[in-house]
């Protein structure tokens, strides 16, 4: 079994909808949990970075943490056309001197016009 | 301000051969990072160096090295390269280990 599991989709939705991706994790010493976002072809680019339990809002985006279910998720409010991208979730149990993520699958959405 | 800079863009191999992966930042990062990419799989982390003069095994370590040159620059070296090596390669820099980890553009490889 993975560490973290995240359902790859591809998941399909028009534009406007609000979107829900989601990560489940089965390593308890997870701390720091981030959600990226990658075009295709392109490098992963951070879009959220939380911190222990809770929840966290930028803009369309609202990411939720609930360690004692070891659930995360991401929200997508208003969606656009551009938002269609992979979505990959990471966490770590969070070292100073380097921090080794560990990703999810990726979810791979589609924004419909 | 290039960030993160990875070259090449695209390889191909034949089973057997050697090549060296480049990495370059100019954010004055400490931390930096080689990942695989492979379908189904998210990216796996190969190794890591927390600052200058160090580097460590991660997840998928087997049959790569890496040479932190300087503070800018990490290298991942396929000695004898495999088909199951065929992925997508991403570097990636953070100024500790606990901050936002940027991403190169990656190098596409195949291994024949």
């Amino acid at each position: 079994q993975k560490e973290v599991e995240q359902d790859p989709g591809p998941l399909s939705v028009p534009e406007g909808a609000i979107v829900s991706l989601n990560c489940t994790y089965s390593n308890s010493a997870f701390q720091y949990f981030m959600w990226y976002r990658q075009y295709s072809r392109k490098g992963p680019e951070l879009l959220m970075y939380t911190y222990s339990s809770g929840n966290k809002e930028d803009g369309r985006f609202t990411a939720q943490v609930d360690k004692s279910s070891k659930y995360i998720s991401l929200f997508i409010r208003d969606s656009q056309p551009s938002d269609s991208a992979t979505y990959l979730c990471a966490m770590s149990r969070g070292d100073w001197g380097a921090q080794k993520l560990v990703f999810g699958q990726g979810t791979r959405l589609t924004i419909n016009p | 301000n290039a960030g993160v800079t990875q070259t090449p863009k695209f390889q191909v191999l034949k089973t057997g051969q050697s090549m060296t992966l480049q990495c370059a930042q100019d954010m004055n990062h400490n931390s930096m990072y080689w990942y695989r990419q492979d379908p189904g799989m998210g990216l796996r982390l190969i190794y890591y160096s927390a600052s200058e003069g160090t580097t460590d095994k991660g997840e998928v370590p087997n049959g790569y090295n890496v040479s932190r040159l300087n503070k800018r620059e990490f290298s991942l070296r396929l000695e004898s390269a495999a088909p199951s090596q065929t992925s997508v390669y991403f570097c990636a820099s953070s100024l500790r280990g606990v901050d936002e980890q940027f991403f190169g553009p990656g190098t596409r490889l195949t291994v024949l």
